[in-house]
């Protein structure tokens, strides 16, 4: 069964960049019809989806942080990750990696537990 | 892209029914099957419950239902469980090839 585990930096400065990797387990990221998202919850508020990276090779943005935010696979260590940059106290979330399935339409299917990330000085 | 619209809260009795609304926009909900929705318990993982509107994905409770009209979508859940209390989000695929989440509805099982 696929599973996903979210790593990297808990402690990020303002104005620099966050950087998160996805492991995947028990399946290969380079299998056809997923996409590999991003999805992050501040705390006391709600999800907001950040962005994802088609199977078809194209990426999709929240267009509030595209000018910001990069989503890539590195197939040869079978995880995906997340830069954001140019962070602020807003950058403060849960962030989480999810996978979506073709066959669950654009539903996101296996979710990682979440890691924390707080931008502070 | 204006996150969809749902209500903060809502509550049910055990064993009762409850419905939660998900409107959206002529870019979203209005035009594209593609509504999902996700349970998140606290300190756990969202779980897909819904997808294309009406679809459960195996394992999921048939107490858990969906449906769409214009451009609101609905959740209902029958039976009320304790285990139901928890937040819950729709999402829609955009016409920008994108995703957009609801703020989230928290359901109390009273």
């Amino acid at each position: 069964q696929l599973q996903l585990q979210e790593s990297g930096s808990g402690l990020v400065k303002p104005s620099q960049t966050l950087s998160l990797t996805c492991a995947v387990s028990g399946g290969s990221i380079s299998s056809g019809g997923y996409s590999y998202n991003w999805i992050r919850q501040p705390p006391g508020k709600g999800l907001e989806w950040i962005g994802y990276f088609h199977h078809s090779g194209n990426t999709y943005y929240n267009p509030s942080l595209k000018s910001r935010v990069t989503i890539f696979l590195d197939r040869s260590k079978n995880h995906f990750s997340l830069k954001l940059s140019s962070v602020t106290a807003a950058d403060t979330a849960a962030y989480y990696c999810a996978r979506g399935s073709e066959i669950v339409g654009y539903g996101l299917d296996v979710w990682g537990q979440g890691t924390t990330v707080t931008v502070s000085s | 892209q204006s996150a969809l619209t749902q209500p903060a809260s809502v509550s049910g009795s055990p064993g009762q029914s409850i419905t939660i609304s998900c409107t959206g926009t002529s870019s979203d909900v209005a035009v594209y099957n593609s509504v999902s929705w996700y349970q998140h318990h606290p300190g756990k993982a969202p779980k897909l419950m819904i997808y294309d509107v009406s679809e459960r994905p195996s394992g999921v409770s048939n107490r858990f239902s969906g449906s769409k009209s214009g451009n609101t979508a609905s959740l209902t859940i029958s039976g009320l469980q304790a285990d139901d209390e928890a937040h819950y989000y729709c999402t829609s695929y955009t016409s920008r090839s994108t995703l957009v989440f609801g703020g989230g509805t928290k359901l109390t099982v009273l």
